[in-house]
């Protein structure tokens, strides 16, 4: 199974909504990524999850928060949202990261979010 | 920041026509990947070429890596409407993030 899915494929959320994107992968990777695409740019680098620990943040509000509850299971919790970060949110997983980023990564389908 | 300028960053073809894209990149790297992304959805890894290599084939994809100059190519061959993506490439250096270029928009027209 070479497979990333994410849920859900759409969401729409107010300014003071809360809700959270989910990623899983049953590759038996130990690095998961969450990424942030803009239209017609390329996919900008959040958070890096190595061996289910957070290794990474690229300076992301806290509004964003990430979490990895086992393995194969990555998620981000969203709350008090800005309507500029509307994009598509991208989870990827790799084999192994351990501060390198040499692995291919493979990616979900994404989230489309809307804040309104 | 970015580390990968992509060019051109639009190229149209009709199918069966070989399409060229280029990246330039700045510091010094492990491999260069390439992804394929399909509007609204997921990046697809196409390709991955070490720094110690030179060419590398897939399918009809072709990659070529000059660390000298700091670039590299993809050559899509016998191009096809399906083709139809946007193509990243991507740096891994030594230490640090895989990081994206800006991207190529292609279309291949039937």
């Amino acid at each position: 199974d070479t497979e990333v899915t994410q849920t859900p494929k759409h969401l729409v959320m107010g300014m003071t909504n809360k809700k959270s994107l989910k990623c899983e992968q049953h590759m038996g990777h130990r690095a998961m990524y969450w990424y942030k695409q803009k239209a017609k740019k390329p996919p900008e680098l959040m958070f890096v999850y190595s061996y289910e620990k957070l290794s990474i943040n690229e300076s992301v509000p806290s509004r964003f928060s990430p979490e990895c509850p086992n393995s194969s299971l990555l998620n981000l919790h969203l709350h008090a949202l800005q309507p500029e970060d509307s994009a598509l949110y991208l989870c990827a997983s790799s084999q192994d990261h351990l501060g390198r980023s040499s692995y291919e990564q493979y990616f979900g389908p994404g989230t489309r979010l809307t804040v309104t | 920041s970015q580390q990968g300028e992509e060019d051109p960053q639009a190229l149209s073809i009709q199918e069966g026509e070989n399409a060229t894209m280029n990246c330039s990149y700045k510091t010094s790297i492990n491999n260069l990947q390439w992804y394929r992304q399909n509007s609204g959805r997921g990046l697809v890894h196409l390709i991955l070429i070490r720094s110690n290599e030179r060419e590398k084939h897939s399918g009809r994809l072709r990659v070529t890596l000059d660390t000298s100059k700091k670039s590299s190519s993809l050559l899509i061959t016998a191009s096809r409407a399906a083709d139809t993506a946007s193509y990243f490439c991507a740096t891994a250096p030594p230490q640090g993030q895989l990081t994206f270029g800006s991207g190529t928009q292609l279309t291949v027209l039937p």
